[in-house]
């Protein structure tokens, strides 16, 4: 079955610019988290989805960072007028459920964002 | 100081050598989560464990509750486990609470 997938892998944005990234999950998965990967560093969470509801987005660190995930399956991250720092690579999981087995988390290949 | 701390960061070995990572922690947690990844590539996670020892292949993890560590273990390496093996902890035991928080990583170089 297919894993996790995002689009775009790269994207160059210029300094202002509005981004939308995208995240397609497994099929089914219930769970779905946003994590930030600055060059040289582990990730950083940013937001979690339980299905459409967005329960967490303490790790969201300004706002100008947007997410929804309108029907509980594919997620959009949203990052307007764009500055220097927000140069990342951006990383989604999902997770099957909720509990036991089902917290293990698959990962996505990353956006990588550029802001110039 | 980070939640999750890792050791070395960065680890140079000859092939068939026998490598240790080491991941502490200074929060409660429900699992601990042992993960690679490769050089613009995704991450793969290669570990869960709450308790013990798991072993898959030429790779062991251990994990000691009451001290608050783990060690990721890879047994006669190769140049292709060369890649950044990140530990991270889950706090909870559902919902938003299973978010990871992760270590900076340990890139690891495996030469011929």
């Amino acid at each position: 079955g297919a894993g996790v997938s995002q689009s775009p892998r790269y994207k160059v944005a210029k300094r202002g610019q509005d981004v939308a990234l995208r995240c397609d999950p497994i099929s089914g998965h219930v769970s779905l988290f946003w994590y930030q990967q600055a060059l040289g560093q582990g990730p950083e969470f940013l937001t979690y989805f339980q299905n459409e509801a967005q329960l967490d987005k303490s790790g969201l660190p300004s706002d100008r960072f947007f997410a929804e995930r309108p029907e509980g399956s594919v997620s959009t991250l949203k990052i307007q007028r764009t500055q220097q720092e927000d140069s990342a690579v951006y990383l989604c999981a999902s997770s099957r459920g909720l509990r036991g087995d089902s917290y293990e988390q698959y990962f996505g290949p990353g956006t990588r964002l550029t802001v110039t | 100081k980070n939640e999750v701390e890792q050791s070395p960061q960065n680890l140079t070995a000859q092939e068939g050598e026998f490598i240790t990572i080491n991941c502490s922690y200074s929060v409660g947690i429900s699992a601990l989560h042992w993960l690679q990844q490769h050089p613009g590539g995704g991450i793969v996670s290669l570990f869960m464990l709450s308790s013990g020892k798991k072993k898959h292949g030429r790779l062991i993890a251990t994990i000691n509750i009451q001290e608050k560590h783990s060690s990721l273990h890879i047994t006669a390496s190769h140049p292709r486990d060369s890649a950044v093996y990140i530990c991270a902890v889950r706090r909870g035991y559902g919902g938003a609470t299973n978010k990871l928080i992760f270590g900076t990583g340990t890139l690891l170089a495996v030469q011929p």
